[in-house]
């Protein structure tokens, strides 16, 4: 049972165009969610997140939009930059207070930004 | 931010072996640890919660018996693949969230665990 999902295997975009990356969840109790870049043999890094008393966050090129009655959520980069290709997860928790809350991972959509 | 490390960062051994995997969080003190495998092009699934002096939470599906987790300190858990074949071989990550500190959590950079 996939509680989180990133339909989207892989995206290919442009250098200084738009990357937006989409994750559904199933989970009405989820309240918390993050996004991850990961690259080949590496942890996953933290990018941004948002609660779910909030529909949008932004930090810089990042922004993390929620659309609750929907279940979704979306990563818009912009502009793209090449080093923004990696593999970037969506995570979900149901202790958004509590940073102690267990994780669950969508399966990642591989970015590439071409020059 | 805060440091996790790993280690090893890769390690080979041989079907039946055991093999420990260390994660310490090198610059907070950390009462709880996640540990995560991930196959190929797959997503990070949760194995275990590590609790700092209690015994650790398993998500269903994890054998307890076979991968052994053992919270030692604030700063180190462990993780034990005991009697490893070579199903078990995959990506193990670990990670600590900060108390009282920022809502996300910190990774450590992972382990390659190769069973022959």
């Amino acid at each position: 049972d996939q509680q989180v999902k990133q339909n989207s295997p892989s995206l290919s975009v442009q250098e200084g165009r738009i990357s937006i990356l989409n994750c559904d969840y199933t989970n009405s109790m989820f309240d918390y969610f993050l996004w991850y870049k990961k690259y080949p043999a590496e942890g996953p890094t933290f990018l941004i997140s948002i609660s779910s008393i909030k529909d949008k966050n932004e930090d810089g090129r990042f922004t993390v939009f929620l659309n609750k009655s929907a279940k979704h959520l979306s990563l818009h980069i912009v502009p793209s930059q090449p080093g923004d290709s990696a593999v970037y997860f969506c995570a979900a928790r149901a202790d958004g207070s509590s940073n102690t809350g267990k994780l669950i991972f969508g399966q990642g959509t591989t970015l590439q930004v071409k020059p | 931010g805060a440091v996790v490390s790993q280690h090893p960062s890769w390690v080979i051994c041989k079907s039946g072996t055991s093999v420990k995997i260390e994660c310490r969080s090198l610059d907070f003190q950390a009462t709880t640890m996640f540990w995560y495998r991930q196959f190929p092009k797959q997503s990070l699934m949760l194995m275990a919660t590590s609790n700092e002096g209690s015994k650790a939470t398993y998500e269903q599906g994890v054998e307890k018996d076979k991968f052994l987790i053992n919270h030692a300190s604030l700063t180190l858990s462990t993780l034990t693949v005991t009697s490893a074949h070579p199903e078990d071989s995959s990506f193990y990550i670990c990670s600590a969230p900060v108390a009282g500190g920022p809502d996300e959590q910190f990774f450590g950079p992972g382990t390659r665990l190769t069973v022959l």
